[in-house]
């Protein structure tokens, strides 16, 4: 799978948006963008996912861009709960994820 | 109910001894798979069996032997205890057929291995 790039942590106050970056320079046409988070002592669980258009679900919307070498996951309004670890994972198959260090996100109240 | 359950969620144990972790999935999946969460925090993919067959096999110890009995279960069983062994794992699922790189993975709780 191609390896992606994110910030090992972010802050963000409670109620305001969070865009939390990811660069995938070396993704190819057929790999989806996914991105999972992990709160603490959980296991990880499924946000968000995309291949070339900009995706809306009730957790946060996905914008890729048009040449899809980054996307950005968003929090239209943080909560303390979703004070979490973020991975953004490129998969160009069904039979395995590969997580990388993904982003700390700490929200403020 | 709970999609992927684990059991046990904590253990503690000896060096040297043997032991399994158990997994089932109540979601219809036809993947599972198991991962490790050592103490720096990085989730690594350890095995992926689809409809009972190993599909994955990543660089990890023969003493690590996953059982799939059928397709709702994949049971982790860990021979001769390391300290190295100490770690979280956790237990996944997905449905992979007809949906490919796009479905999604389910993961269980952990199972907190504790090796003294």
């Amino acid at each position: 799978d191609a390896k992606t790039t994110q910030p090992n942590s972010m802050e963000s106050n409670e109620e305001e948006p969070v865009h939390l970056p990811c660069n995938h320079s070396t993704i190819s046409g057929t790999d989806y963008i996914h991105w999972y988070r992990q709160l603490p002592s959980q296991g990880p669980e499924y946000v968000i996912h995309g291949l070339t258009s900009n995706v809306n679900n009730r957790m946060a919307s996905l914008a890729i861009a048009e040449d899809r070498k980054s996307s950005t996951l968003i929090l239209h309004r943080a909560t303390l709960r979703d004070a979490a670890v973020y991975y953004c994972i490129l998969r160009d198959s069904g039979n395995d994820m590969r997580f990388g260090a993904g982003t700390r996100l700490t929200v403020k109240p | 109910d709970t999609a992927v359950s684990q059991t046990p969620k904590y253990l503690v144990t000896q060096m040297g001894n043997d032991k399994s972790i158990k997994c089932e999935q109540n979601l219809g999946h036809d993947t599972m798979y198991w991962y490790k969460q050592d103490s720096k925090k990085f989730l690594k993919i350890m095995f992926s069996y689809n409809n009972k067959e190993l599909i994955i096999n990543e660089t990890v110890p023969n003493r690590f032997s996953p059982k799939s009995p059928d397709k709702a279960h994949l049971n982790l069983h860990i021979n001769s205890l390391e300290l190295g062994d100490s770690a979280v794992y956790f237990c996944a699922s997905s449905q992979t057929a007809g949906r490919g790189a796009g479905n999604t993975i389910y993961f269980g709780e952990g199972s907190w291995l504790t090796v003294v």
